[in-house]
């Protein structure tokens, strides 16, 4: 069974300028998460989507936005580039069961550089 | 609002040895899951081993095994018999056992693995 896939892998863009990424969930999981992990703040929550809803959102400026389609696959968008943004985007998987625990597994990541 | 605290920036041990990894959390919920993840140079996120708080069993995964003391709000992470191969970041994580997928977590415990 294929793994959470993100593309790109790696991108650079340059300060003002957009960016979206993508992310491609295990087949047959419905619910997507965005983190962001940088050097100095660690791995923060940036939001969650199930069945192409958003159920959660982390403490973020409105320059990042997702969405989810009907496929499941998740994308994330960033807008006005800040050298802040600078950082691993994570995106994790899951299956969600009603009720209890439901494994995420997390996909390798797209490595962001803004100059 | 649930915050995660890894005290520990950097550990090392030498293989064959063991190493006890420390976490603290906070939390007013009742109902919530604790997991520490592994996330080696090649940067894919990996679970080691979870916690459910409703249980009062240890959890055990192979040469893995927490301690978790819930009222003190403390979960450390052993590994046995270490191996170079365990040579990672570690992150304990918190998870609200209330329809969400979101981790929040620890600012990470680099451990080396020394021959």
């Amino acid at each position: 069974k294929a793994g959470v896939t993100q593309t790109p892998r790696y991108l650079i863009k340059t300060r003002g300028q957009q960016v979206t990424l993508s992310c491609s969930p295990i087949s047959g999981h419905r619910s997507v998460s965005w983190y962001q992990q940088t050097p100095g703040q660690g791995l923060q929550f940036l939001f969650e989507y199930f069945s192409e809803t958003q159920r959660n959102k982390g403490n973020f400026p409105g320059r990042f936005s997702g969405r989810q389609f009907s496929n499941s696959r998740s994308e994330m968008n960033v807008s006005t580039l800040e050298l802040g943004d600078s950082a691993l985007y994570l995106c994790a998987s899951s299956l969600p069961t009603s009720g209890g625990y439901n494994e995420q597994f997390f996909g390798p990541g797209t490595r962001l550089t803004v100059l | 609002a649930q915050t995660v605290t890894q005290s520990q920036p950097e550990m090392s041990v030498q293989e064959a040895e063991t190493v006890t990894l420390s976490c603290t959390y906070d939390t007013s919920e009742s109902d919530y899951y604790l997991f520490w993840y592994k996330q080696p140079p090649s940067r894919q996120m990996i679970l080691v081993i979870r916690q459910e708080a409703y249980k009062q069993q240890n959890a055990t995964e192979n040469r893995f095994s927490v301690n978790f003391q819930k009222a003190a709000k403390s979960f450390s992470l052993k590994i046995s018999d270490s191996q170079l191969g365990d040579a990672a970041m570690y992150f304990c994580a918190y998870r609200s056992g209330y329809n969400t997928d979101k981790l929040i977590f620890g600012t990470g415990t680099r451990l080396q693995v020394f021959p």
